[in-house]
């Protein structure tokens, strides 16, 4: 079945360092690919998404590459705030559908 | 409403009890999802309710889970014979139904078994 894997945190960087998050997937035929934020005491929100090879989805200076070759989409950002400490899922819907299938999601933690 | 809506937002229950979450999904949104979130184990699926299809269920743990979907609208889920194990944030989404639509989560219910 399909599945999605994110390394694991908590990641810890000082403020203004560069990120990445690393997600690779599993999934039979062309998947969309997302990458979902919950910052402290918040629900889960959509933060970006890509739903073919090469595209690039970004929002709140993140960005993340839909690489079908590696079967990736890692999550980057070129500096980090305080404000960006939060846990972010990677996600996967299948060509096709709907059905969402998450990482186990990682835990990130910006200090001044 | 203008958001999905789940309640309640904390239960706490005893050991062998039934409980019911609800999850009032965006009005319009014939996508309804379950996930149960535990400490240090992500998002795990639970169950997928699209339009009038039969619900995904493969990701109930148990018989002792069951959920519905009446009217297409507002959706139920059931523990029965609560465990401790069955204690985690358990998270209500809802979607259009097409491709590459978002999905919008609920607040969740904190549900702790004692």
């Amino acid at each position: 079945g399909d599945s999605v894997t994110q390394m694991e945190g908590p990641v810890t960087l000082s403020e203004e360092a560069f990120l990445t998050i690393n997600c690779t997937y599993t999934a039979t035929g062309y998947p969309s690919l997302f990458w979902y934020v919950q910052y402290p005491g918040e629900g889960l929100q959509l933060l970006l998404k890509a739903t073919k090879a090469d595209d690039k989805g970004s929002n709140k200076g993140f960005e993340a590459t839909y690489r079908k070759e590696t079967t990736s989409f890692h999550l980057e950002k070129g500096s980090v705030q305080v404000s960006d400490s939060a846990v972010y899922f990677c996600a996967l819907t299948p060509g096709g559908g709907n059905k969402l299938t998450f990482g186990t999601g990682t835990q990130l933690k910006v200090e001044l | 409403g203008a958001g999905v809506s789940q309640s309640p937002s904390n239960k706490v229950t005893e050991k062998g009890k039934d409980v019911e979450l609800r999850c009032d999904p965006i009005s319009g949104h014939t996508a309804l999802y379950w996930y149960r979130q535990s400490l240090g184990q992500g998002l795990e699926f639970l169950i997928y309710f699209q339009g009038n299809s039969a619900p995904d269920k493969s990701g109930l743990p148990s018989d002792r889970f069951s959920a519905e979907r009446t009217g297409g609208s507002v959706s139920t889920l059931t523990i029965q014979r609560t465990q401790q194990e069955d204690s985690a944030v358990y998270l209500c989404a809802s979607s259009l139904v097409g491709l590459n639509t978002e999905a919008f989560f609920g607040q969740g219910t904190r549900l702790t078994v004692v």
